[in-house]
């Protein structure tokens, strides 16, 4: 079955650029989307077709997507992004999620 | 403005049933599918499967496939997860999430359903 990974946790200084990567085979024929959530809230949708933003989410989030990878990068990252990070795309029929990634902002 | 309001909290036994809901508002019910995705309790989200409730089609990822039936009733814009035969396994938040179209990316979420079985 297919597999999205990602690394369990990154850490980054406020003010610097996080990147979160998401590997899965031939990733980058799909379109990938990016999810954040905060402790006891729901997740929130934050890059969708590789690289565009939802109405309000800030600029500093960028995705892109190419081979076998998709990133997700917030640039200037700030205290509130610290949080659990999803990849996700569709393979076949069924959704896939990646493990997520913890961003802690220290 | 779209919202997805869930149920709340359930407490089961193993082997109990359960149906948990999402009621949308805020746009065509049967114009966006409904994602079923849990998150359990130091893991991360598991996409369970979907439903388009303009037909009620639906399809599920293979290892709930059996153990979870979603179901939608239009005349009430509601969508409903059900268990016939609870594991302590299936203790999660569940969320429903709405989406555009079969692959599109979940918009809009719930604000999630705790179940809890035990015991």
């Amino acid at each position: 079955s297919y597999e999205l990974t990602q690394p369990p946790s990154v850490s980054v200084s406020p003010g610097q650029t996080a990147s979160i990567t998401c590997f899965g085979d031939k990733l980058g024929e799909k379109y990938a989307s990016w999810y954040q959530q905060k402790p006891g809230q729901s997740p929130v949708l934050v890059i969708y077709q590789d690289t565009k933003r939802p109405s309000g989410i800030p600029e500093r989030f960028s995705g892109s997507n190419s081979g076998n990878t998709a990133t997700l990068t917030i640039s200037g990252t700030q205290a509130m992004d610290e949080a659990d990070y999803y990849c996700q795309a569709w393979d076949v029929s069924t959704g896939i999620f990646g493990g997520g990634t913890k961003l802690t902002v220290l | 403005e779209v919202q997805l309001v869930q149920s709340g909290a359930e407490v089961r036994k193993p082997g109990e049933s359960l149906r948990i809901s999402c009621k949308s508002s805020g746009y065509n019910f049967t114009t966006y599918w409904i994602s079923w995705v849990r998150l359990v309790p130091g893991k991360g989200l598991e996409w369970m499967g979907r439903i388009d409730p303009s037909d009620s089609y639906t399809n599920y990822r293979p290892s709930f496939q059996g153990h979870v039936t979603i179901s939608a009733d239009k005349s009430i814009t509601t969508a409903y997860l059900q268990w016939s035969g609870l594991k302590a396994s299936d203790t999660a938040i569940y969320y429903c999430a709405s989406h555009t179209g079969g692959f599109s990316p979940l918009d809009f979420w719930g604000q999630g359903t705790l179940v809890t079985v035990s015991s």
